[in-house]
Parts: structure tokens; sequence; C-alpha cells
């Protein structure tokens, strides 16, 4: 079965840099784009860009462009996401989820995985 | 950039009754609107895509209607485990991809 299973929680101090993991299995991993999607404590979704596991390519939403970097590492079947310059308000957890159609972004996710808690406190 | 509201922000119901939830569109999305529940502690899960059609394994007391700008989501009689925070997300004119602000089904 698909599985996206993401790398552990994180402590960062403002200024600093997170790096989340998630590791796909059960799948053809180049064949579906991968989304990064974003949740403040108590509050709703935010969607922050997407992959493309077979190029490289990526798709930023605006307001981190600058500050977000995507990544993939094909022979592991795994997808990171660098966030930088992190502040108060990037504490959020962090979800990989992967999109549902085959060979193109249709920008929509199924499924999600675990999800990695990442804390910017001083 | 495509704003979903959602309405109401929270429905008090008991085990049973039927819910029925809104999402509004700021501008048409045809029908390219899916809904996603969230338990607590829990990644979301995709239950309704396509404004209508059922995700894999999603009970058919879960449906969904509306194109354009307004869309619903029923659920028929509540069962316990549908107690969760359901979001709607656009897919049709992105980046970006947005979503609602959530409608929490709470038990009465």
């Amino acid at each position: 079965q698909v599985q996206l299973v993401q790398s552990g929680a994180e402590v960062k101090k403002p200024g600093a840099s997170v790096k989340v993991s998630c590791k796909a299995s059960g799948y053809t991993f180049p064949s579906y784009y991968m989304h990064w999607v974003r949740q403040a404590p108590g509050q709703g979704l935010e969607w922050m860009g997407v992959i493309n596991p077979s190029g490289g390519s990526t798709t930023y939403a605006q307001k981190l462009q600058g500050r977000v970097t995507m990544t993939r590492d094909t022979s592991t079947s795994t997808v990171y996401m660098e966030l930088s310059s992190l502040r108060s308000e990037d504490t959020a957890v962090y979800y990989c989820a992967r999109d549902d159609n085959i060979a193109v972004a249709g920008g929509r996710f199924d499924p999600w995985g675990q999800g990695t808690l990442v804390t910017v406190s001083s | 950039e495509i704003v979903l509201t959602q309405s109401p922000a929270t429905l008090s119901l008991s085990p049973g009754e039927g819910a029925t939830l809104s999402c509004r569109a700021s501008q048409s999305v045809s029908t390219y609107l899916a809904w996603y529940q969230q338990k607590p502690g829990q990644a979301p899960r995709l239950l309704i895509y396509d404004a209508s059609n059922r995700a894999t394994g999603i009970p058919a007391r879960f449906s969904g209607s509306g194109s354009g700008t307004d869309f619903t989501l029923t659920i028929s009689s509540l069962e316990p485990e549908d107690f969760a925070v359901y979001y709607c997300q656009q897919r049709s004119n992105w980046p970006p991809l947005t979503f609602g602000g959530g409608t929490k089904v709470e038990i009465k």
C-alpha cells in the first residue's frame, strides 16, 4: 500500500533552517508529484508547493518564495522540504501529500504523510 | 488567488443526524473541488474529489454536490467516527492551491 513516512519533530531557533523528509513506498516514486502543506496550531491548511520527483522541477507558494526549497532523492524515494530564516509564525505541522494524478500535477492530495511538528522558539 | 469560505464554522449535532456543510468560492472553480476530513492528531484524508466523487473506501453516507462557486458536503447519518473537521480545497486555478477555513462537526 502507498505509504509516506516523515521525519521526526524538530525544535529550531528563529533565523535557523529546518529540513523535513518524506519517504515514499508502495508505488512508482517518479510517477507522482509530491506536495507540501502546513498547518499552524489550531489553524487551517496552507499549501506550500509541489515537486516533480521525476525531473526535480518545483512550484512554490509565492509567500514562501526565497525561503522554501523542495528536493528529491530518487535512489531512496525521498522528498525533502527545507525552510530557511525561520520565524515563530512558521511553527506548524508540515505534511507531505502525494498528488493523486499519475504523471501530472492535478492538485489533489492522496495520501498524506503523518506530519512533522516544527517548533520555532528562542 | 481563489478564496474558499466554509460555513458554518461549527456544527453541533447528535449521532444519527444528518449534516450539511457549505463551501463557497470567490470565483468559479467548475467542479474542481475536493473535501477532506481531519481528526485530532491525524493527517487529513481525501473524502470527495471533483465535487461529487467519493474517494476509495469512503462510505456512501458521504456525498458532495455543487459546481461553479457553491458546494455542499452532506453526511446522511452521522456515525461516531464522523465527528471531525472538514476542509474544502480547490484545484481550478493554481498556484496557489487553496483550502477553506474548515467546519468542525462536534457532538451535541
